[in-house]
């Protein structure tokens, strides 16, 4: 059972507005979420992450809210760039252990 | 990507025959992960390690067997490949305490 979700598969923007990315998770014991981004033929790279004792955390263009009590997390990229055209994908880590679960991603187009 | 290096990058085998997946890392990271990427699916973990001869399953471990001999060294084995293993293989290394993960640039292995 999938217990990060990115219910949407994919989403296009226009240059220069806000991206948002959203994300649910179902278990309760996840205090660690991560946003990764991927290139085709790439690995993921590391975005942007947030600690379960923050609501909001900020980086560049890059901003990630936390809602805990909805389990549900977004990802805003303002302003939104080409290069910004990747696969998302959030994932979440249990207060105790070391796994770390990941949504099915979102792929994002910007266009110029 | 921290010094993460898998090996091969792209591999064909048949049904029936062994394959084993490498990954190398630089950075003395004490955890490591075997993941596979398939659509629709995202990343999910296969198998994971704490250290040196300390591994344990991840949620799609079933037909996978993983060795760590050494800090740099994880070794992802599929005893009897099968066609339902055609996929993307993502190895990682880091994701201690509040650290995210840094991933290899996959290794695309396809079983007729």
């Amino acid at each position: 059972d999938q217990q990060v979700k990115q219910n949407s598969p994919s989403l296009s923007v226009q240059e220069g507005r806000i991206s948002i990315l959203n994300c649910d998770y179902t278990n309760s014991m996840f205090d660690y979420f991560l946003w990764y981004k991927k290139y085709p033929a790439e690995g993921p790279t590391f975005l942007i992450s947030i600690s379960s004792i923050k609501d909001k955390n900020e980086d560049g263009r890059f901003t990630v809210f936390l809602n805990k009590s909805a389990k549900h997390l977004s990802l805003h990229i303002v302003p939104s760039q080409p290069g910004d055209s990747a696969v998302y994908f959030c994932a979440a880590r249990p207060r105790t252990g070391n796994q770390f679960y990941f949504g099915t991603g979102t792929s994002l187009t910007v266009i110029p | 990507d921290a010094g993460i290096t898998q090996s091969p990058r792209h591999k064909v085998t048949e049904t029936g025959t062994p394959v084993t997946l490498r990954c190398h890392q630089t950075e003395n990271h004490r955890y490591m992960y075997w993941y596979r990427q398939d659509p629709g699916h995202g990343l999910r973990l296969i198998h994971y390690s704490y250290g040196v001869k300390d591994t344990d399953k991840g949620e799609v471990s079933d037909g996978y067997s993983v060795s760590r001999s050494k800090t740099e060294d994880f070794l992802l084995t599929l005893e009897s490949a099968t066609s339902s293993q055609t996929s993307v293989y993502f190895c990682a290394a880091g994701g201690q305490v509040w650290d995210e993960q840094f991933f290899g640039p996959g290794t695309r292995l396809t079983v007729l």
